[in-house]
């Protein structure tokens, strides 16, 4: 089965700094590549997700992610964050055998401080 | 579009009751999926439907919990009986992908259950 390793758990950072989480994946077979961002007592909403094509993604709140095939690597950046950014942020990966089923990184807390 | 809609938003039960979790999916879509997530496990997928039909029940932790989806705009979850280890927020998610073919999940606003 397909695993996803978020390597923070929590990533603190002061508000208009630059961040990066981290998501790898353990299939090097083609696989789709997804962000979800969770806000308090909400459910998961899609950032950005890669299917094909170029390997820099851009999503919504000015997040993007690179997909890097050689370190199945995904992880999700922003220049310069916001207040409001702060949430739990998940990668998840489908296939490559089943691509209806998602598996889902254990998430990184993103703390923006002012 | 009113997303994917669940209810009850909170529920609190008592151990040994029998508790029934509700989702619509978004019209059109065909595949639902059940998800539970805690702080110890993290998100889980549960099970997951396509055209009505259960493809993927492996998640399900034991037969207390079982789930029906008798037509394409309902589906539900059921816990009998429950027992406090079954505190989570459970969601419910939908997407148009099936057939080998992969599609955004949205996600609804989760189902809060309390098991005392």
């Amino acid at each position: 089965a397909q695993s996803v390793t978020q390597l923070d758990s929590q990533v603190p950072v002061f508000e208009e700094a630059p961040v990066e989480l981290r998501c790898n994946y353990s299939s090097s077979v083609s696989v789709y590549l997804f962000w979800y961002v969770q806000y308090p007592n909400q459910g998961l909403q899609l950032l950005l997700k890669y299917l094909s094509g170029s390997t820099l993604v851009k999503g919504i709140n000015g997040f993007e992610a690179e997909f890097n095939k050689s370190q199945t690597s995904f992880h999700l950046r922003k220049p310069s964050v916001h207040i409001s950014d702060t949430a739990e942020y998940f990668c998840a990966v489908s296939g490559p055998y089943n691509f209806n089923k998602f598996y889902f990184g254990s998430g990184t807390k993103l703390n923006v401080k002012p | 579009d009113a997303g994917v809609i669940q209810s009850p938003r909170h529920e609190v039960t008592e151990m040994g009751q029998e508790v029934t979790l509700r989702c619509k999916p978004i019209s059109g879509h065909n595949s639902l999926f059940w998800y539970r997530q805690t702080m110890m496990r993290g998100l889980e997928l549960l099970i997951y439907f396509n055209n009505n039909v259960p493809i993927d029940d492996s998640g399900m932790p034991e037969d207390r919990f079982s789930a029906k989806m008798p037509n394409a705009s309902f589906s539900t979850l059921k816990i009998q009986p429950s027992e406090p280890r079954d505190s989570a927020v459970y969601f419910c998610a939908s997407s148009s992908a099936g057939g080998g073919n992969t599609d955004t999940q949205y996600f609804g606003p989760g189902t809060r259950l309390t098991v005392l």
